[in-house]
């Protein structure tokens, strides 16, 4: 089975401040990692993705993360935070099957003050 | 390119009725999952369809079920609501077969049982 855990529910930087926001997974095969985004009343955009390849993959927005295997981890950054950054972010896992299902973490809402 | 279309956006229900959501999925795209997002949660995964089956199973009950149409549409259906089936619905469509192509979600449906 797979799990994700995203450590911090609420986040609180400073605009132009470093954003991390945590993300530990367990999978038994190689996974497959998501970061998604939702904004109030809105659904989940992608910013990310791993699949195979370089670990440090870059997405929409300045956001990146680094897939580091020895640290089951998935964290997610971005150098310079925006007031327009400030939403619910989640951290997925899947085992690579095409068309398998996504594991979500709870969530971490990211709050940007000016 | 239309992405992924869900409707109604909000719907009110009594406990006890049944309901059924709906989802087209992105052009090109032939799997539909749909996903569950109580209030402060991260999405729990429900069922997911390809080629008109249902295909796999979250640990959701058999009130719970859904259809495939030739067209790649889907539909959720709940009977016998409970308060606890109060939710946000989210669709997502997927390509078969290329999931480094990642899942792509519509806005959901709010469903509020009353």
């Amino acid at each position: 089975a797979q799990s994700v855990t995203q450590l911090g529910s609420h986040v609180s930087v400073s605009e132009g401040a470093l954003v991390l926001l945590r993300c530990n997974y367990s999978s038994s095969v190689p996974p497959y990692l998501f970061w998604y985004v939702q904004y109030p009343n809105q659904g989940l955009q992608l910013l990310l993705k791993y699949t195979t390849g370089a670990t440090l993959v870059k997405g929409i927005n300045g956001f990146e993360a680094e897939f580091k295997k020895s640290e089951t981890s998935f964290h997610l950054t971005k150098p310079s935070a925006h007031m327009s950054d400030a939403a619910e972010y989640f951290c997925a896992v899947s085992d690579g099957n095409a068309g398998n299902m996504l594991t979500f973490g709870g969530g971490t809402r990211l709050m940007v003050k000016p | 390119d239309a992405g992924v279309t869900q409707s109604p956006t909000h719907l009110i229900k009594t406990r006890g009725q049944q309901v059924t959501l709906r989802c087209s999925p992105k052009s090109g795209h032939d799997t539909v999952s749909w996903y569950q997002q109580a209030l402060g949660q991260g999405p729990q995964f429900i069922f997911q369809y390809y080629e008109e089956e249902e295909r796999q199973r979250g640990n959701f009950p058999d009130r719970f079920s859904g259809h495939q149409f030739p067209n790649y549409s889907s539909e959720l259906n709940v009977n016998a609501l409970l308060l606890g089936d109060s939710a946000l619905y989210l669709c997502a469509s997927s390509l078969k077969g290329r999931p480094n192509y990642g899942y792509t979600f519509g806005s959901g449906t709010r469903l509020t049982v009353v």
